[in-house]
């Protein structure tokens, strides 16, 4: 099986233009979830998604993120007028909802503001 | 809410000593715990898990028992090497919700 792919892997934008990172979860999963990891430091949830659903959202700053999971292609987290403090990984996992309740992570996407 | 606790790092050690990174929990009831480890550039990538209360998970000489009494999923490893230099990090997660992680603990080991 194909693990969960992300692209880009490296992204590098000006300030105020938009990023888009994209996530394909493994086969078999319908649940995605994406976590930033700023420089030296751990893993903050961000947002939760089920197809075509946010399920919990709570870890999404409140204004310029926005997530998706449509029915079909992969999920999306959009960052729109970057900033530099926006510099991170970004990391998408996935899993299925069975009693392991494993999350399985990307390789990740490494946003550069300039 | 939840929360996980790791013993700060950085871990320093020698090849071929005894490793422990300490992990403890606050969650209502009965999650799931992992351990996960991070290499440079990469993502992360699942070591072992424990889905109930005294479960050992174990996986390449490191394993961790689901403490329930002490809320605790501490990894241990017997002898490490120079290749298990990474960032490690403690997970808890519920049926059908996020994950929620401790702040990772960066273990070195010397030749």
């Amino acid at each position: 099986n194909a693990g969960v792919m992300q692209n880009p892997r490296h992204l590098v934008r000006r300030r105020g233009q938009e990023a888009r990172l994209r996530c394909s979860p493994m086969k078999g999963h319908s649940h995605v979830y994406w976590y930033r990891q700023l420089p030296e430091e751990g893993l903050k949830f961000m947002v939760y998604l089920q197809k075509e659903n946010i399920i919990d959202e709570s870890g999404m700053p409140k204004e310029r993120f926005s997530a998706e999971f449509p029915k079909e292609g992969p999920s999306i987290l959009r960052i729109q007028q970057v900033v530099r403090g926006d510099s991170a990984a970004y990391f998408c996992a996935s899993s299925r909802t069975d009693p392991g309740n494993t999350i399985y992570f990307g390789e990740g996407s490494w946003l550069t503001v300039v | 809410g939840d929360s996980v606790t790791q013993m700060e790092g950085p871990v320093t050690l020698s090849e071929e000593a005894f490793l422990t990174i300490n992990c403890t929990y606050t969650a209502t009831g009965y999650p799931s715990l992992f351990w996960y480890v991070q290499y440079p550039g990469e993502g992360l990538q699942l070591l072992l898990k424990a889905t109930k209360a005294d479960d050992k998970g174990s996986n390449k000489g490191f394993e961790a028992t689901y403490r329930k009494e002490t809320t605790s999923f501490h990894l241990e490893k017997g002898s490490v090497q120079v290749s298990d230099s990474a960032v490690y990090f403690c997970a808890l997660k519920h049926n059908a919700g996020k994950s929620t992680f401790g702040d990772g603990t960066t273990l070195t080991v010397k030749p």
